[in-house]
């Protein structure tokens, strides 16, 4: 069965420093979402992507945050200058069409970001 | 702001116990959805509902769209050690605005004890 994967599992990082954040979406789906969840708290949507530019974006998603397709396959997340308060599950996403009534979004299994 | 507050916030049970967690909110929602997620993995969606009074059964599991789309019930019967994790629900927010957002719910950290 299809699903969406993410590397790394967990990355550990310093105050200031850039990451990337991996997924490889499902190979038919168009659209492709970021959410985030800190430790005991809700799941966030961060941004949602669609046709090589970002769709929605949540307030989060600031300046520090990019999200890119730089190929057929990776949708990645970027995060310039992370912050202590960064750290957090982030879960890709994607679905066939806009998630919703008729669009399942499968989720994968998240990446721990932990900034010391 | 569109919020999903869901009730109770935890849940411990023992096996074969019924339950039923709520998800509730101000505003009207075309669909809602619910999620379990288990610990180290991502929400898995379990049913969406659409129509106002739509009752779904997915095995022990019956969902519950409100009346008036601004609410929602999960109700567990005979609970079992395996149903253990965090119930989200979830909608998509902004639609008659057209700023398409997937907002989730508090949760329910449901533990079903042997």
């Amino acid at each position: 069965e299809p699903e969406v994967t993410q590397t790394p599992s967990h990355q550990v990082t310093q105050m200031g420093q850039e990451v990337i954040l991996r997924c490889v979406p499902i190979s038919n789906h168009l659209y492709f979402y970021w959410y985030r969840q800190i430790l005991g708290q809700k799941v966030e949507f961060l941004v949602s992507f669609y046709n090589n530019e970002i769709s929605e974006k949540s307030e989060i998603f600031d300046d520090q945050f990019s999200v890119e397709r730089p190929d057929g396959s990776n949708f990645t997340l970027k995060i310039r200058s992370t912050k202590l308060e960064d750290s957090a599950m982030y879960f890709c996403a994607s679905s066939v069409g806009l998630a919703g009534v008729y669009n399942e979004q499968f989720f994968g299994p998240g990446t721990r970001l932990t900034v010391l | 702001t569109q919020l999903l507050e869901q009730s109770p916030q935890f849940l411990s049970i023992q096996e074969g116990e019924n339950l039923t967690v709520y998800c509730n909110s101000s505003s009207v929602f075309s669909s809602l959805q619910w999620y379990r997620q288990e610990p180290g993995e991502g929400p898995v969606l379990l049913v969406t509902v659409v129509t106002g009074g739509e009752v779904k059964k997915l095995k022990r599991l019956t969902f519950q769209f409100g009346d008036a789309r601004k609410d929602s019930s999960l109700h567990i019967t005979a609970a079992q050690p395996g149903d253990t994790g965090l119930y989200l629900c979830a909608a998509l927010s902004g639609v008659t605005s057209g700023t398409y957002k997937y907002i989730f719910g508090t949760g329910t950290r449901l533990k079903v004890l042997a």
